[in-house]
């Protein structure tokens, strides 16, 4: 079975904090993709990352970055310097190789972001 | 074009009635996918066509019916809702289903069940 935890339901931070957003995973694939998306209000899913089982490099994006640990199946996400902006939900999601396009997305953590 | 468009972007009907939710990509992707989501919840898989084909069905209650007239549309028809069906629907698109392809969602129809 596939899973995907986001143990933080809720997290509230003030403007210019470095914020992390974790996310657990659970498969028994062993070729898989790991996303994370942001939900503003307005509904739509914004992509911010995908990546598969095979890279476990880190990647950074301006101020986001994703810290990506088979050895522990998490694929955090930490904002530096948040800004109002950044507040949203935020889905971390997994997609098993031979899932036929399933995508199952962990609890979401809604991130609040005060100035 | 990068974009998956959904209309209406909010709908109201009754529980009689019969509607449509319709999805549109010219990204040429073969997949795509409708999700519900209801408020405060992460969303859920309803259907997967892939090159226009249903691949996958959720065990979805039949009021809900998918069709995939061509590799670039993507409907939804909804007949005799219950007020729980109440929620945002999702469409999305990937180039292929499976393979880990990235997902172009569209913004959603907010669907409210009367």
């Amino acid at each position: 079975a596939q899973k995907v935890t986001q143990a933080q339901t809720e997290i509230s931070v003030v403007e210019k904090e470095d914020v992390t957003l974790d996310c657990v995973y659970e498969t028994r694939d062993t070729t898989y993709y790991l996303f994370w998306y942001k939900q503003p209000p307005s509904g739509e899913l914004v992509f911010l990352i995908r990546r598969n089982s095979f890279d476990e490099q880190n990647e950074i994006s301006g101020r986001y970055s994703w810290n990506f640990q088979k050895s522990t199946s998490s694929f955090n996400f930490t904002i530096t310097a948040s800004q109002v902006v950044d507040s949203a939900v935020y889905f971390c999601a997994l997609s098993g190789y031979n899932q036929g396009g399933k995508l199952i997305f962990g609890q979401g953590t809604e991130l609040s972001v005060k100035p | 074009d990068t974009e998956v468009t959904q209309t209406p972007k909010h709908l109201v009907m009754g529980m009689t009635n019969k509607k449509s939710l319709k999805c549109e990509q010219h990204m040429g992707h073969r997949a795509m996918y409708w999700y519900k989501q209801k408020a405060k919840k992460p969303p859920e898989l309803m259907f997967v066509y892939s090159y226009e084909k249903l691949s996958i069905n959720e065990s979805v209650p039949s009021r809900f019916s998918p069709e995939c007239p061509n590799s670039s549309l993507l409907n939804l028809h909804l007949h005799a809702l219950q007020p729980e069906d109440s929620a945002l629907y999702l469409c999305a698109s990937s180039q292929e289903s499976g393979q880990g392809y990235g997902y172009t969602f569209g913004s959603g129809t907010r669907l409210t069940v009367v």
